[in-house]
């Protein structure tokens, strides 16, 4: 069936420091991909998505790319913020309307 | 504004209990579901709803109940038949067309039982 999976946390980083939380997925079809975050008592914001192969997803200075041949969408952030402190979570779905596979979430702590 | 609102956010029930979680949106998305977060272990799927008056299992619906009879409101029911319901529950819903399908997720119900 379908999966996903992320790097395992905690993430701790600096503020300014540059950030990569590996994930990858396997699926029978052709996903789209989707990055959450989630902070603190909180529900799930969409972060990012990509549809296709090759897309890149941004927003907020985070990006990801759909890279179908290594089964990658690997989040990226040039320079963290105390801000960007939460737990993210990569996600697919294969056909709209039904469910959303998560990752199990990777918490990321920056510090000032 | 346009959303999903979910009530209550803090919620505690017995042992035995039914009770109900509430879920509504005025995005006009025609799909809505239910997830339920524990620590370290993502989301998983409860039941999903496409259309009005039909909804389909997900994942762990054991001990869960829904209804769907307006296209806004998605209750979730946890039964006394859940061994284990204390967890972090989000709602979601979507237009559950095209590629492009995006869930956008309600701020959560923290349900413990005592």
């Amino acid at each position: 069936g379908n999966s996903v999976t992320q790097m395992e946390g905690p993430v701790t980083l600096s503020e300014e420091a540059f950030l990569t939380i590996n994930c990858t997925y396997t699926a029978t079809g052709y996903p789209s991909l989707f990055w959450y975050v989630q902070y603190p008592g909180e529900g799930l914001q969409l972060l990012l998505k990509a549809t296709k192969a090759d897309d890149k997803g941004s927003n907020k200075g985070f990006e990801a790319t759909y890279r179908k041949e290594t089964t990658s969408f690997h989040l990226e952030k040039g320079s963290v913020q105390v801000s960007d402190s939460a737990v993210y979570f990569c996600a697919l779905t294969e056909q709209a309307g039904t469910a959303l596979i998560f990752g199990k979430g990777t918490t990321l702590s920056v510090s000032s | 504004d346009g959303g999903i609102t979910q009530s209550p956010k803090y919620l505690f029930r017995k042992e035995g209990q039914n009770v109900t979680l509430s879920c509504e949106q005025n995005l006009n998305h025609d799909a809505m579901y239910w997830y339920r977060q524990d620590p370290g272990q993502g989301l998983r799927l409860i039941y999903y709803s496409q259309i009005v008056n039909d909804f389909q299992k997900g994942d762990i619906a054991e001990g869960y109940s829904v209804s769907r009879e307006k296209k806004e409101s998605f209750p979730l029911t946890v039964t006394s038949a859940q061994k284990n319901p204390t967890a972090f529950y989000l709602c979601a819903s979507s237009i559950a067309v095209g590629a492009t399908d995006t869930q956008y997720f309600g701020p959560g119900t923290r349900l413990t039982v005592l």
